[in-house]
């Protein structure tokens, strides 16, 4: 994307490890939003974080933001082959980063 | 709530021919949205809806793409003349509140391959 990163492209892991995803922007934002696909379906919504937060947590999800560098990471714990999607963050304007593709193998 | 519909799930077509996308919103929502998405340029917004007043289509790609929201139950998303390059994955989304201030709620989506 023009507007943004996200690293790595592509990851694969085991069924119980943590996978961490990374998002950089390149604009000031007020929120920034993760979002989950699953093959052939839709954007799903997992977790928003505003300007003025630097974590959050949501069950399995942690997601972190650092304005300064202009960047954000979400963290799955405890992995599972569920888990197995493209994961995209998006920020203020609706611009979405190219997306990481997790691979969650049993 | 059956969540946002989209129809038709996949549409093939020849180049030349007119294409249109509908969209179904959650029912109070007054936001709507149309993105697509390809493997070369990622998801991008086209246009979004405000209580079915278009507020920003700065992404429509160009004057073969054009959107209409007549009521709050309803958006198309018409191609004509439809191209090879257009063929991607067309989404609709909804939402209560505005860009990015609250969760968007996506369609399954509408995949459109052009010949």
């Amino acid at each position: 994307s023009q507007q943004g990163e996200e690293d790595p492209q592509a990851l694969s892991i085991q069924e119980g490890e943590n996978a961490t995803m990374n998002c950089s922007y390149k604009t000031s934002i007020n929120n920034l939003q993760w979002y989950r696909q699953n093959s052939g379906r839709g954007l799903v919504h997992l977790i928003l974080i505003r300007s003025n937060e630097r974590e959050k947590h949501s069950g399995r999800l942690r997601v972190t933001l650092d304005t300064s560098k202009k960047s954000s990471s979400l963290l799955i714990t405890a992995s599972r082959a569920a888990d197995t999607a493209s994961y995209f963050c998006a920020w203020d304007d609706m611009r979405f980063g190219a997306g990481t593709r997790l691979t969650v193998k049993p | 709530d059956a969540g946002v519909i989209q129809s038709p799930r996949h549409e093939v077509t020849e180049m030349g021919q007119e294409v249109t996308l509908r969209c179904k919103p959650i029912s109070g929502h007054d936001y709507l949205f149309w993105y697509r998405q390809t493997m070369m340029r990622g998801l991008e917004l086209l246009i979004y809806f405000n209580n079915n007043v278009p507020i920003d289509d700065s992404g429509m790609p160009e004057d073969r793409f054009s959107a209409k929201m007549p009521n709050a139950s309803f958006s198309t998303l018409k191609i004509q003349p439809s191209e090879p390059r257009d063929s991607a994955v067309y989404f609709c989304a909804s939402s209560s509140r505005p860009l990015l201030t609250d969760t968007q709620y996506f369609g399954p989506g509408t995949r459109l391959t052009v010949l």
